[in-house]
């Protein structure tokens, strides 16, 4: 049973405009999420992190949201820029412990020039 | 951030052969290890944990005696597929954790095995 879902396998979007990126969780005691961009034959990189006690976090053109109630959280790129075309995985992180990351299975974000 | 590398990026072998899968921790001492697989088209899955100098901890479904994981050194673990099978063909990602925030959990390039 997946406790990460993305949803959208893939993603088009036009340069200069949002792209929007959702994931949905099942566990509340999840403690951080984060977002890695991962290019092809290439491992994750990260990207952009928040915290359950937060529900925003902003580093330049990313966005992370985090709806608890609502177990989600979403990755906002504003404006896209064709360097952005990878696939992006959100994981999730229980708190104290062995640091291991549960993810998503990826969605392929397309920026169109 | 920090590098982790990985050796071989690619490696082709025959059924029945053994592999190994080098990852190494560039500019920092990796505390823990995580080595995931990666199937086409679905996520990271976790394999197994190893803290250095002890045992490493496998997920539930992963063989233990079949992928043996030694973590000798803060900045060498290494993963052998003994007997490796066509169904064992996969992508296989490292990382290393420097052990203070969990953003600092660093990723190797991964390894492509194609197993004929």
């Amino acid at each position: 049973d997946q406790q990460v879902k993305q949803n959208s396998p893939s993603l088009s979007v036009q340069e200069g405009r949002i792209s929007i990126l959702n994931c949905d969780y099942t566990n509340s005691m999840f403690d951080y999420f984060l977002w890695y961009k991962k290019y092809p034959a290439e491992g994750p990189t990260f990207l952009i992190s928040i915290s359950s006690i937060k529900d925003k976090n902003e580093d330049g053109r990313f966005t992370v949201f985090l709806n608890k109630s609502a177990k989600h959280l979403s990755l906002h790129i504003v404006p896209s820029q064709p360097g952005d075309s990878a696939v992006y995985f959100c994981a999730v992180f229980f708190g104290a412990g062995s640091y291991q990351l549960t993810f998503g299975k990826g969605t392929k974000l397309s920026v169109i020039p | 951030g920090a590098v982790v590398s990985q050796h071989p990026s690619r490696v082709i072998c025959k059924s029945g052969t053994s592999v190994k899968i080098e990852c190494r921790s560039l500019d920092f001492q990796a505390t823990t290890m995580f080595w995931y697989r990666q199937f086409p088209k679905q996520s990271l899955m976790l394999m197994a944990t190893s803290n250095e100098g002890s045992k490493a901890t496998y997920e539930q479904g992963v063989e233990k005696d079949k992928f043996l994981i030694n973590h000798a050194s803060l900045t060498l673990s290494t993963l052998t597929v003994t007997s490796a099978h066509p169904e064992d063909s996969s992508f296989y990602i490292c990382s290393g954790y420097s052990g203070t925030s969990v953003n600092e959990q660093f990723f190797g390039p991964g390894t492509r095995l194609t197993v004929l």
